[in-house]
């Protein structure tokens, strides 16, 4: 199972939109909805941001969104802040119980 | 409030094995799998694998086969994952994860447990 491919980076100013793509197959990613994201700042564990594709748990903010088309799932974060800037991992079931990783991206707030 | 809390850092010599814990509380232990992921130094999250604590049947992903154990103690709601004959490439932070019930993402994480391996 080879990990889903996300972009290396992205960046943008404060109060500005930016979107992570997530690129798997139809057997992972095109094959479910469920897809989850997680931010992870340095030191520390990873944290869930959005399940089940568009998904929020209670408590994460709403300026952060999720959603898929085909074989790729895209986070987007709305409104930038400072506290943003982190790496972000999206994560698909991929059948027969397992789960695949994406590459990761680090969103850099400038 | 759901909380995993695992075990201490590790300094390991190459050929040894090490076996990390994970306590849940705060939910019923049996209730949710636990997974285990891999965070090697400057790298990226892989998905090792789960284990279903009601039954203790564990699943490996691809590349965690072999030298990788999970295993639980479900009288003291702990999951554990042990390796065996430590390589210097499984330098890395090892978490543990739970999924809900009729989940399929990680609502909750431990803090990470660092291996080394290094003679």
């Amino acid at each position: 199972q080879s990990a889903l491919t996300q972009p290396r980076s992205v960046s943008g100013s404060p109060g500005q939109s930016v979107t992570i793509s997530c690129t798997g197959t139809n057997n992972d990613v095109g094959a479910y909805n469920y897809v989850s994201w997680y931010q992870q700042h340095p030191g520390k564990a990873p944290k869930l941001m959005i399940y089940d594709v568009t998904k929020r748990p209670s408590g994460v903010p709403d300026h952060f969104s999720g959603s898929k088309s085909g074989n790729t799932a895209s986070l987007t974060i709305s409104g930038l802040q400072a506290e943003d800037e982190a790496d972000y991992y999206c994560c698909s079931y991929a059948g027969s119980s397992f789960y695949v990783f994406g590459t990761g991206t680090k969103v850099t707030v400038l | 409030q759901v909380q995993l809390v695992q075990s201490g850092s590790e300094l390991k010599t190459p050929g040894a094995s090490v076996k990390v814990s994970c306590k849940a509380s705060g939910y019923t232990f049996i209730s949710s799998a636990i997974n285990w992921v891999r965070q090697a130094p400057g790298q990226g999250l892989e998905w090792m694998g789960w284990i279903n604590t009601n039954t203790g049947n564990p699943t490996y992903a691809q590349g965690f086969t072999g030298r990788f154990v999970f295993s639980l103690d479900t009288s003291v709601s702990t999951a554990y994952l042990q390796i065996s004959r430590l390589k210097a490439e499984d330098t890395a932070i090892y978490y543990c994860a739970r999924d809900p019930p009729s989940g399929w993402q990680f609502d909750d994480w431990g803090q990470g447990t660092l291996v080394t391996v290094s003679s």
